[in-house]
């Protein structure tokens, strides 16, 4: 499975509020998705799994949708720690795979 | 909590061992996982072992080349790398997956060791 976000590139203020979409090749089965966020210089941390189910300690600004082959990340209110890169992983089956990123950055 | 060691310099065609010691957690019952990201790109999965070792799991870039192994009683994952080409060079992340499952999501992860294969 192919996983492709979008865009790219996001640039927008704090306090906006932030979609990020992972688009899959083929079906995820059981909302099979999660998200993670990266700052430069550290590991990945998981946000989001199952589509849209919050990880232990991830703000509530933070939320998951979709379903089949459309998915994505909403930050509802931009705060400055939230200029990351971000990352949708699928887990349906083995060969596991990541989309490339989406890079928010501070407009 | 994961602490990833064994990274290192070597040379096209080589080997190295990864490890990652886990603490904080009943080891025994949990799948792992390690994840590479070469410099300045993004995450890409790289095998994964099942919580009791039986069942392994890898990328079509590493299969054959590389091997997840653990040692429950010592709460230690391992990632045996050889026949190393430039391309593998990354920082290379263990990362634990959730309860019952042979991979799904992945939480914690460690702050990776870097190996870089060069002449």
């Amino acid at each position: 499975i192919v996983l492709t976000q979008s865009p790219g590139t996001l640039s927008l203020s704090p306090g906006e509020r932030a979609t990020l979409s992972c688009r899959a090749s083929q079906s995820v089965r059981r909302t099979y998705l999660a998200w993670y966020q990266q700052k430069p210089g550290q590991a990945p941390r998981l946000l989001i799994y199952g589509a849209s189910s919050r990880a232990t300690g991830i703000p509530d600004r933070f939320s998951g949708s979709g379903s089949g082959t459309d998915f994505s990340l909403t930050i509802s209110r931009l705060e400055p720690e939230d200029f990351a890169l971000y990352y949708c992983q699928h887990y349906d089956s083995s060969p596991i795979t990541f989309g490339q990123g989406t890079r928010l950055e501070i407009k | 909590q994961l602490l990833e060691s064994g990274g290192g310099l070597v040379q096209p065609g080589g080997s190295l061992r990864l490890s990652c010691a886990a603490s904080g957690f009943t080891f025994s019952t949990y799948a792992m996982t390690w994840v590479r990201q070469a410099p300045g790109k993004g995450l890409e999965w790289v095998s994964a072992v099942s919580a009791s070792g039986e069942s392994t799991y890898y990328a079509d870039s590493v299969k054959g080349r590389f091997t997840i192994s653990r040692d429950n009683s010592n709460n230690t994952l391992y990632l045996q790398l050889n026949h190393l080409r430039a391309d593998d060079t990354a920082l290379y992340f263990c990362a634990k997956s959730p309860l019952g499952v042979d991979y799904g999501w992945f939480d914690p992860w460690g702050q990776g060791t870097l190996v870089t294969v060069s002449s």
